[in-house]
């Protein structure tokens, strides 16, 4: 079946640092692609998608590209912010349902 | 900002307990999930429907049971809890557009059954 893996933390970054989440994928088809983000005590909350290959998203400093040749999704963020400390889940969806398959999830602490 | 409730926001209770957890959108959408969050943080769908009087079990077999009489409410219900049933319980929603459809998440209730 469709599955997600992505780089397992927690990491801790010192802020300004340089960030990159890896994100790999197992699809039959032509998946959508999502970033969602977990803030302390709160639920999830989507930070960027990719629909087809080569879509980049992009929100709030952060990007990812849709490589189907690499089957990757890769996060990035140039200079992190004490802010953006919480958990990060790469996911995707197939076809003609919404719904997700996530990854394990990242927690990302980031420190002044 | 996502229009998406659930209560209560933590709920601890003894087992053998009936217990509902409350879910409701003011967005009209159409599909409802159900997700079981384990304290690694990994997320199993565990219930979803597609619209009124839908329901389905999701990739994770659960002991709850949901109902959806009305579009907004997306109930869950145990009927008696163990502390197995231990976890963090998130209800989203969506328009139902197709696989690049966004989920939009409630807070999240997070459950102790001692």
């Amino acid at each position: 079946g469709d599955s997600v893996t992505q780089m397992e933390g927690p990491v801790t970054l010192s802020e300004e640092a340089f960030l990159t989440i890896n994100c790999t994928y197992t699809a039959t088809g032509y998946p959508s692609l999502f970033w969602y983000v977990q803030y302390p005590g709160e639920g999830l909350q989507l930070l960027l998608k990719a629909t087809k290959a080569d879509d980049k998203g992009s929100n709030k400093g952060f990007e990812a590209t849709y490589r189907k040749e690499t089957t990757s999704f890769h996060l990035e963020k140039g200079s992190v912010q004490v802010s953006d400390s919480a958990v990060y889940f790469c996911a995707l969806s197939q076809g003609g349902s919404e719904k997700l398959v996530f990854g394990k999830g990242m927690k990302l602490t980031v420190n002044p | 900002e996502a229009d998406i409730y659930q209560t209560p926001r933590y709920l601890v209770i003894g087992t053998g307990k009936k217990i509902t957890l409350e879910c409701s959108q003011t967005m009209g959408h159409d599909k409802m999930y159900w997700y079981q969050q384990d304290p690694g943080m990994e997320l199993h769908l565990i219930h979803y429907s597609y619209g009124v009087n839908s329901t389905e079990k999701g990739d994770l077999s659960s002991e709850s049971t949901v109902s959806r009489i009305r579009t907004e409410h997306f109930p869950l219900t145990l009927e008696s809890a163990r502390p197995s049933h231990t976890s963090q319980y998130l209800c989203a929603s969506s328009h139902g557009q197709g696989s690049g459809d966004t989920q939009y998440f409630g807070p999240g209730t997070r459950l102790t059954v001692l």
